[in-house]
């Protein structure tokens, strides 16, 4: 079957615009997560979601990032107002259920760079 | 404070040698799960292997194999007979399910280059 996919794959924006950046997990996995991987860094949690609760949004850098997932499925990650700091690879990942006990499959990431 | 660490910035051997990847954990938790994650060029994480912490039974697949020890709260990761195709970085994650936050913590990832 389909593995989790991000669109787009690049995106180069100015300083001060707003970037959306979507993530369509594999059909069937309740868990959700972002990630953001700067250049040579390891992956810092963002968010997850899981089914229909309250997402955790504790990783979230600041108040200009904001994620949503509708429908229990695809996810849009929001940043406003970006900076070139947030400039970063983005990761997706899905899992079947949450609870820390299965593997979570990765997209190929959007790569985000802030002019 | 759960907290993974990988001291191997960066790790050069010649192929066929053997390498071992070093993992370090903190957590409070009795119960969490260990994980490796290859990332190759290409930039896609793979998963490898999972471990939970009433498992220390190590585990061997093909020419990779794993080392849970919760006396010294390590987890490596042992590379036999190493391949260029193993070029990628290595990541450990840390997912603690007692505490219910259902976060993984990683590691920030040993770059392995194996020279042909």
């Amino acid at each position: 079957g389909a593995g989790v996919s991000q669109s787009p794959s690049n995106k180069v924006t100015e300083k001060g615009k707003d970037v959306e950046l979507r993530c369509d997990p594999i059909s069937g996995h309740t868990a959700l997560y972002w990630y953001r991987q700067s250049l040579g860094q390891g992956l810092e949690f963002l968010i997850y979601f899981q089914g229909n609760s309250a997402p955790d949004k504790s990783g979230l850098p600041s108040d200009r990032f904001s994620a949503e997932r509708t429908g229990g499925s695809v996810s849009t990650l929001t940043i406003q107002r970006t900076q070139q700091e947030d400039s970063a690879v983005y990761l997706c990942a899905s899992s079947l259920w949450l609870a820390g006990e299965t593997e979570q499959f990765f997209g190929p990431g959007t790569r985000l760079t802030v002019l | 404070a759960q907290k993974v660490t990988q001291a191997q910035t960066e790790i050069s051997v010649v192929e066929k040698e053997d390498v071992t990847l070093d993992c370090v954990y903190e957590t409070r938790d009795t119960t969490y799960y260990l994980f490796w994650y290859k990332q190759p060029p290409s930039g896609e994480l793979v998963f490898l292997i999972r471990r939970n912490s009433f498992d220390e039974q190590n585990e061997i697949s093909g020419r990779y194999s794993w080392n849970f020890q919760k006396s010294t709260s390590s987890f490596n990761f042992t590379i036999t007979a190493s391949q260029v195709v193993d070029s990628a970085v290595y990541f450990c994650a840390l997912s603690e399910v007692g505490s219910g936050t259902y976060k993984y913590i990683f590691g920030t990832g040993t770059r392995l280059k194996v020279l042909a």
